[in-house]
């Protein structure tokens, strides 16, 4: 079955580190993939998406994420963290052209001053 | 100027009522959806419309009626409201076009039975 798997709860990150928020996509096919981001009592935000081309895709607030074919991944990145990027992070993917999204269950990622 | 929205915000009511939630985008967008995010904040899709016609019905009570007048509004119908219809549920809209399938997500409605 298509599914799309965070591994992780939550992410705990010191402000200026690197993050990296997992995802792993179980789908046939050529998949679009996604990022999406919820802040508190919000709708979801577009991040970034991998449709075709470079595996490495440069999405909003510096965020980016690396397509990964053979395991099945597209980890969401980010150089340096910031106390606002604090928030639910959900992976998705297409595995038809009709449009249906699959979530994955989120990551809370946590930046600490 | 908000690209998707959705009324009400809050919705508290009873079980067994009837009730609806609207949803309108000016993005001029051809597809909208339906999700329900539930208390573990979890994702799923309930509907989807494209230019006023049904595509995506998922596995949904049929107490849950969409109903699209125009390809820029979707509504929510739910019929004899049960405590589990607690959650949030979202609209959604996107392009057709496959290059262009990020969805633009309304601010939610939280549903509260009682």
């Amino acid at each position: 079955a298509q599914s799309v798997a965070q591994p992780e709860d939550q992410v705990n990150v010191a402000e200026g580190n690197p993050l990296t928020v997992k995802c792993t996509y179980s789908v046939s096919g050529n998949p679009y993939l996604f990022w999406y981001v919820q802040y508190p009592n919000r709708g979801l935000q577009f991040l970034l998406k991998y449709i075709t081309g470079d595996n490495l895709v440069k999405g909003s607030y510096g965020f980016e994420a690396e397509f990964n074919k053979s395991q099945t991944s597209f980890h969401l990145k980010k150089p340096s963290a910031l106390v606002s990027d604090s928030a639910l992070y959900f992976c998705a993917a297409i595995y038809n052209q009709g449009g249906k999204l699959i979530f994955g269950q989120g990551t809370e990622l946590s930046v600490k001053p | 100027d908000t690209a998707v929205s959705q009324t009400p915000k809050y919705l508290v009511t009873q079980m067994g009522n009837d009730k609806s939630i609207k949803c309108e985008q000016n993005l001029g967008h051809d597809t909208m959806y339906w999700y329900k995010q539930d208390s573990k904040k979890f994702l799923k899709i309930m509907f989807s419309y494209n230019n006023k016609e049904l595509i995506i019905n998922e596995t949904v009570p049929n107490r849950f009626s969409p109903k699209s007048p125009d390809k820029a509004h979707l509504n929510l119908h739910i019929n004899s409201l049960e405590l589990g219809d607690s959650a949030v549920y979202f609209c959604a809209s996107s392009q057709a076009d496959p290059s262009s399938y990020e969805q633009y997500f309304g601010p939610g409605t939280r549903l509260t039975v009682t």
